[in-house]
């Protein structure tokens, strides 16, 4: 089941910054925070990971409350193809076996207005 | 570098039909997964290999999904017989072995229509 919360959807203007929210309040001290996207008809993509402190790379900036029972990703200049539905996922850092898969919820469909 | 490559892109059958979908992950990586995307919903996770090993097949609908991994690279996903509700898009993911917190891969998937 998934352990984090983000609103259904949300529109944003084109070249403004994007603040796309997640709660995740049971979170573990070993479990990662990570952000994928997925474009229409196409796979999940990686966007970040953090564990407690702030991320940025090219696509985005991960921000975490410091009780890291939040999280939000910030798309700074958002542009239409980054209309997507975007999941925020908690996962056990380390190998990549049983009970440490990526479980999906519902995550924010975002719609990027001209 | 090559990604996830899954075929058929589209595959539509009628029901108590068989159907599979074949899955080349990215080279090297050892982990494998199937997942199920029903539309409107986020994927779930139906299978995980590690080489060709299962470790993870708890959501998996045994009595008509099975999956193999030969030689611990290229997977099968098989549906027999198939059942309206499977209609979806299954996507294959694959990741790295070392246990680092790196991320999965994701192919564009197959999508299933079951008439």
């Amino acid at each position: 089941d998934a352990k984090t919360t983000q609103p259904p959807s949300m529109d944003c203007a084109e070249g403004r910054a994007a603040n796309l929210p997640c709660n995740h309040s049971t979170i573990s001290g070993n479990e990662y925070v990570y952000w994928y996207r997925q474009i229409h008809s196409q796979g999940p993509q990686y966007i970040i990971h953090g564990l407690k402190n702030n991320e940025t790379n090219e696509m985005a900036s991960l921000i975490i409350t410091e009780d890291r029972k939040s999280s939000t990703l910030i798309l700074p200049h958002a542009t239409l193809r980054d209309t997507a539905v975007y999941y925020c996922i908690v996962r056990v850092a380390g190998q990549w076996a049983a009970g440490n898969k990526l479980t999906f919820g519902g995550g924010t469909r975002v719609l990027v207005k001209p | 570098e090559a990604g996830v490559a899954q075929s058929p892109r589209y595959k539509i059958i009628e029901k108590r039909q068989s159907v599979a979908f074949w899955c080349n992950p990215i080279s090297g990586h050892a982990t494998l997964y199937w997942y199920q995307q029903i539309l409107g919903q986020g994927p779930k996770l139906l299978i995980q290999f590690q080489n060709n090993g299962v470790v993870d097949d708890s959501q998996l609908p045994k009595d008509r999904f099975s999956a193999e991994r030969l030689k611990g690279v290229d997977s099968t996903l098989k549906i027999q017989p198939a059942k309206l509700e499977d209609s979806a898009v299954y996507l294959c993911a694959s990741s790295p072995r070392v246990g680092e917190d790196t991320e999965a891969f994701f192919g564009q998937g197959t999508r299933l229509t079951v008439v």
